[in-house]
């Protein structure tokens, strides 16, 4: 089927304002992962869901940042009162369990969020 | 923080050459990955490695392991063009990836 895909591609935003970044996980993965990347270093682990239920969030970097996946399916990311440090590219990633000790993560193309 | 680090940080070669990436680590490991990352695929996985084997092969693509020196390479032989992107590694995988500060492979036709 399709691969992960986020919404929206581009986001810019004014200091101060809240934003809210969609990810859509493949169809059937249980697992998935927020990152951000910052521009020139790799990406930096956020968040992970498994089906509804956030089980680590110790990279999120402040309680600005707010991750929910209702229905176990579609997460969204939301940042409140955004500050220029948080200009990064947001990636969405998704796995399957395959009851393999490692499961690889298949990503979407980001939200690049600049803020102003 | 980032566990990995790349070396070097920037490479830059003409096609048909081989391309070698370094990585070192800190902790200790059960599998280790190589990604790529480019403008128009995002990132994708490349190969893992795990913590008992030395050396792995894929297509173009050789990576070696030691986990006496914490260290691993990407060797990409015969390099091409649409090789041009930023290649991590990484570890972990089951809950979350780790990764580099990466390196920048421009290949030159």
């Amino acid at each position: 089927g399709a691969g992960v895909s986020q919404s929206p591609r581009y986001k810019v935003a004014k200091r101060g304002q809240d934003v809210a970044l969609r990810c859509d996980p493949i169809s059937g993965h249980v697992s998935l992962f927020w990152y951000q990347q910052a521009l020139g270093q790799g990406p930096e682990f956020l968040t992970y869901f498994q089906n509804e239920a956030q089980l680590d969030k110790s990279g999120l970097p402040s309680d600005r940042f707010f991750a929910e996946r209702p229905e176990g399916s579609v997460s969204t990311l939301k940042i409140q009162r955004t500050q220029q440090e948080d200009s990064a590219v947001y990636l969405c990633a998704s796995s399957s369990r395959t009851g393999r000790a490692y499961n690889e993560q298949f990503f979407g193309p980001g939200t690049r969020l600049t803020v102003l | 923080s980032q566990q990995g680090e790349e070396d070097p940080q920037a490479l830059s070669i003409q096609e048909g050459e081989n391309a070698t990436m370094n990585c070192s680590y800190k902790t200790s490991i059960n599998n280790l990955q190589w990604y790529r990352q480019n403008s128009g695929r995002g990132l994708v996985h490349l190969i893992l490695i795990r913590s008992n084997e030395r050396e792995k092969h894929s297509g173009r693509l050789r990576v070696t392991l030691d986990t006496s020196k914490k260290s691993s390479s990407l060797l990409i032989t015969a390099s091409r063009a649409a090789d041009t992107a930023s290649y991590f590694c990484a570890r972990g995988g089951y809950q979350k990836v780790t990764f580099g500060i990466g390196t920048k492979l421009q290949v030159i036709p």
